[in-house]
């Protein structure tokens, strides 16, 4: 079974504060990808990585960076934590499939979720 | 830019069927959809990467329809644990630019 690790489930931070989220999977997936989910918005992409040290902004990077080091991991930073980032942060990986592109075709395995709370 | 879910919600009463489309407005290459459980991780349910693909997955399925850029799952004769809010993803036919792009969701609960 793939596995999707976020080493929190509840977070709570203060303004300013500069937030780590991590993300580990054990399949070694070579694409990894952050998003936040909000109601009525459904998922967006913030960040997402296909190979060590490499990244690419999501949709909606603003206030936020990456890091990926080793392939298993890919942590995602507030760098200055703000109540408008109080949201829902997932981690998916997938496995590179061959299709066209970085990853088309490529199914997404999530993590439960880390809910962030900005005070 | 986000394809678009419909309905955003619908009750259900245990044993009957439901239809969830979704509906882009760029050329597919391929449709994901997932249900996630309150609480819980989004789990893939299917993707479809063919024009006119359908796929089933014990009493749901789902369609793809390309020319129309939309594709529909079905629930049929549908169970509690059918409950949950179902996201499509989409994929544009746009290579370089093929991240996958969720809609809002449809919550889809069932009563017994």
């Amino acid at each position: 079974d793939v596995k999707v690790t976020q080493s929190s489930r509840y977070l709570v931070k203060r303004t300013g504060e500069k937030v780590f989220l991590e993300c580990v999977q054990d399949m070694d997936h070579e694409n990894m990808f952050w998003y936040r989910q909000d109601p009525g918005l459904g998922l967006r992409l913030i960040y997402f990585s296909y190979d060590v040290k490499m990244k690419e902004k999501g949709d909606i990077p603003e206030g936020y960076s990456v890091s990926r080091e080793k392939k298993e991991r890919f942590s995602l930073i507030l760098e200055s934590a703000s109540t408008n980032q109080t949201s829902m942060y997932l981690c998916a990986s997938s496995f590179h499939s061959g299709g066209v592109g970085l990853f088309n075709g490529d199914i997404q395995y999530f993590g439960a979720g880390t809910r962030l709370s900005v005070l | 830019q986000q394809p678009v879910q419909s309905p955003q919600a619908v009750i259900l009463r245990e044993g009957e069927d439901a239809v969830i489309n979704c509906s882009s407005s760029k050329a597919l290459y391929s449709v994901h959809w997932y249900r996630q459980k309150h609480g819980e991780a989004p789990v893939f349910l299917m993707i479809l990467l063919k024009g006119g693909e359908q796929k089933g997955h014990d009493k749901i399925s789902a369609s793809f329809n390309e020319k129309k850029q939309q594709s529909s799952l079905y629930l049929t004769a549908s169970q509690l644990s059918y409950s949950g809010t179902y996201f499509c993803g989409t994929e544009p036919h746009d290579f370089g630019n093929e991240k996958l792009t969720f809609g809002t969701g449809t919550r889809l609960t069932i009563i017994p």
